[in-house]
């Protein structure tokens, strides 16, 4: 079984409406990440959550929101889709308690391709 | 503006060559370095990391290399299999912090 799940895994939706990734993780770690690729920028940070309380921004937030209803829980939600947030999402985690900056090392879901029209 | 920078999007390389990809950085704050591997449909994977206090790390087929005055690193792979066709992405981190800065990704293709 796969350590860092993503539903869905493919979804095409239309200008704005509400869509909601989720990810979910058995890796018991504690900090969680949102990422967006795009051809040509590599893997941009949207959110993290550095535990259930901690919310905090990455450089790419305008236009989405995040949940962290549990440690091994993370949504990310776009309230209202427009075209050029297509992409490729990916979720993340890591354990702070790791040493020699394991905790830099981070665990990657399989993605979920969005396209809205 | 991006921190780090991976200026080939691409390479192609015949199987048991070696292949070289490189990587650049700008904040001199970064001192932990990674690089990832990502195949089609599947999410990024941890190839193989380097702290700054070190100027080499070697694990089997990889080795990377990292030059802190030049603020450069690079990977080396050898000798290249069929399967190290990928995309490798750079990512770097300064201490104390648990984000990553990727870069663009290069596009590695190991011919036959």
């Amino acid at each position: 079984d796969a350590d860092v799940t993503q539903t869905p895994r493919n979804r095409i939706t239309k200008t704005g409406k509400r869509i909601m990734l989720e990810c979910s993780q058995t890796k018991g770690h504690d900090r969680m990440y949102w990422y967006r690729q795009d051809p040509g920028l590599g893997l941009r940070l949207i959110y993290y959550s550095f535990d259930v309380k901690d919310i905090n921004k990455g450089e790419i937030s305008d236009g989405y929101s995040v949940s962290r209803q549990a440690q091994a829980k993370f949504s990310l939600s776009l309230e209202s889709a427009i075209p050029n947030q297509t992409a490729l999402y990916f979720c993340a985690t890591s354990d702070s308690a790791s040493g020699s900056r394991g905790y830099n090392e981070q665990f990657f879901g399989p993605g979920t391709r969005l396209t809205v029209l | 503006d991006q921190q780090v920078k991976q200026n080939s999007p691409s390479l192609s390389v015949q199987e048991g060559r070696i292949s070289i990809l490189n990587c650049d950085y700008t904040n001199s704050m970064f001192d932990y370095f990674l690089w990832y591997k990502k195949y089609p449909a599947e999410g990024p994977t941890f190839l193989i990391s380097i702290s700054s206090i070190k100027d080499k790390n070697e694990d089997g087929r990889f080795t990377v290399f990292l030059n802190k005055s030049a603020k450069h690193l690079s990977l080396h792979i050898m000798p290249s299999q069929p399967g190290d066709s990928a995309v490798y992405f750079c990512a770097a981190s300064a201490s104390n912090d648990y984000k990553l800065s990727f870069g663009a990704g290069t596009t590695v293709t190991v011919r036959a």
